[in-house]
């Protein structure tokens, strides 16, 4: 099983740019999560889907971060524009409804805004 | 909703001894509780959980255990080793429907050779 997929793993942008985020979750996992980890606020869940569909986005600090889930084995996390305070590391997991409840990460992709 | 604290948040020992994680969860509902390994570099990994319906849980040198009446629960690491070296979340979710987890701000635990 290959895993949690995301690209890229790092990126380093200038204030103001696009930063598209991407993840594959694992083959046959109906949940699919986001979150974002720093120093200050450690692990901080952004949004999840259930079947491809948002479920909750409260966790999305403002309107320049934006999630899609067009099918089942991809998703991407937007932000438009770049802010240095959206520097992170961002997480991806997927897990399958059924099971015992255990979220599998993706390793991650670090952010840099400049 | 669910708040759970978790101390300490760096954590530093000798090879061999113990290490102890604490959790404390607000949400009386919640009725399952993971604990998360972070190696450097890498995403969090399930190591150990526990249900509500259970006191503790061992499996080699980790242990968890659970007070619902307290909303209290750690993580027992005992003869810690290099490897041990990480950082550790604890997590607290009701199971029904849906499964979301709560997660403490995590622990960093160096092991000291």
């Amino acid at each position: 099983d290959a895993g949690v997929i995301q690209s890229p793993r790092h990126e380093v942008t200038e204030m103001g740019q696009e930063v598209t985020l991407r993840c594959k979750p694992i083959s046959g996992h109906d949940y699919l999560f986001w979150y974002r980890q720093t120093m200050m606020r450690g692990l901080e869940l952004l949004i999840y889907f259930n079947n491809n569909v948002p479920i909750d986005d409260s966790g999305m600090p403002e309107d320049r971060f934006s999630a899609k889930m067009p099918n089942a084995s991809f998703s991407t996390l937007k932000i438009q524009p770049s802010e240095p305070r959206d520097s992170a590391v961002y997480f991806c997991a997927s897990s399958r409804q059924t099971s015992t409840g255990e979220l599998f990460f993706g390793e991650g992709s670090r952010l840099t805004v400049l | 909703g669910e708040n759970v604290e978790q101390h300490p948040s760096t954590l530093s020992v000798q090879e061999g001894d113990s290490a102890v994680i604490k959790c404390t969860y607000s949400d009386s509902a919640s009725n399952y509780f993971p604990w998360y390994k972070q190696e450097l570099g890498k995403g969090p990994q399930l190591i150990i959980d526990i249900r509500s319906n259970v006191g503790e849980k061992k499996d080699q040198r980790i242990a968890v255990t659970l007070n619902k009446t307290a909303k209290h629960f750690s993580l027992h690491i005992t003869e810690t080793q290099p490897e041990d070296s990480a950082v550790y979340f604890c997590a607290a979710s009701e199971r029904g429907g849906s499964y979301i987890p709560t997660f403490g701000r995590g622990t960093s635990l160096i092991v000291h050779p």
